[in-house]
């Protein structure tokens, strides 16, 4: 009974590099959940996605970060030519749509992005 | 104003003590509420949720909701060290479908041996 997966767990890029940080849902569930971590910074939601479907990006920023959840396939966060002020932890969690409001959210292990 | 705040402490409680976490919340609308636990380096992890008003209790753990005050708040009985840890409150804003999290920025606790 698989967790929520995240990889890589560390990923280190140079300024101006794309990062791609991959979440596997737990099984069943449909919605998936991105947000990063700035250290001693709680956690900041960048977006929302069910299947194929973009719900809510309001915290992600407008330029150089995407996010999608294919049919097939783990959810992607892309982040284009990354700079220093990117680094952080990225989570992903996944919740089961049987609960609605209800359903709690649960964590990857998240991925250590450092951008020298 | 924050939409979902607590103390960043530290709290720091002996051995055995009961840890008081608090949280207030801006949306008079939210509906659903969780505590989460993460170490330092780790994820978060699920301690309790809590739905209606009063208490609802879970081993050595106790969440309490007040709706009418916005306030949330979790105990921690007979306080271990290994319980040293941020707490996390996180609030379920009112707006149909969207079933996101708004969390607070965390209460460093510190048990004390």
């Amino acid at each position: 009974n698989a967790g929520v997966m995240q990889n890589p767990r560390h990923l280190v890029r140079r300024r101006g590099q794309e990062a791609r940080l991959r979440c596997s849902p737990m099984k069943g569930h449909s919605h998936v959940y991105w947000y990063r971590q700035l250290p001693e910074e709680g956690l900041k939601f960048m977006v929302y996605l069910q299947k194929e479907n973009i719900i809510d990006e309001s915290g992600m920023p407008k330029e150089r970060f995407s996010a999608e959840f294919p049919k097939e396939g783990p959810s992607i966060l892309r982040i284009q030519q990354v700079v220093r002020g990117d680094s952080a932890a990225y989570f992903c969690a996944s919740s089961h749509p049987a609960g609605g409001g209800n359903s709690p959210l649960h964590f990857g292990n998240g991925t250590r992005l450092t951008v020298t | 104003q924050k939409e979902v705040e607590q103390n960043s402490g530290p709290l720091s409680v002996p051995e055995g003590a009961i840890a008081s976490l608090n949280c207030t919340y801006s949306d008079r609308g939210s509906q659903s509420f969780f505590w989460y636990r993460q170490y330092s380096g780790k994820s978060p992890e699920l301690i309790m949720s809590i739905y209606s008003n009063g208490d609802k209790e879970d081993g050595r753990f106790t969440a309490q909701l007040n709706k009418a005050s916005q306030y949330v708040s979790l105990l921690i009985r007979d306080s271990q060290p290994s319980d040293s840890a941020t707490y996390l409150c996180a609030v379920r804003l009112s707006g149909g479908s969207n079933y996101k999290l708004t969390f607070g920025k965390g209460t460093l606790l510190t048990v004390n041996p």
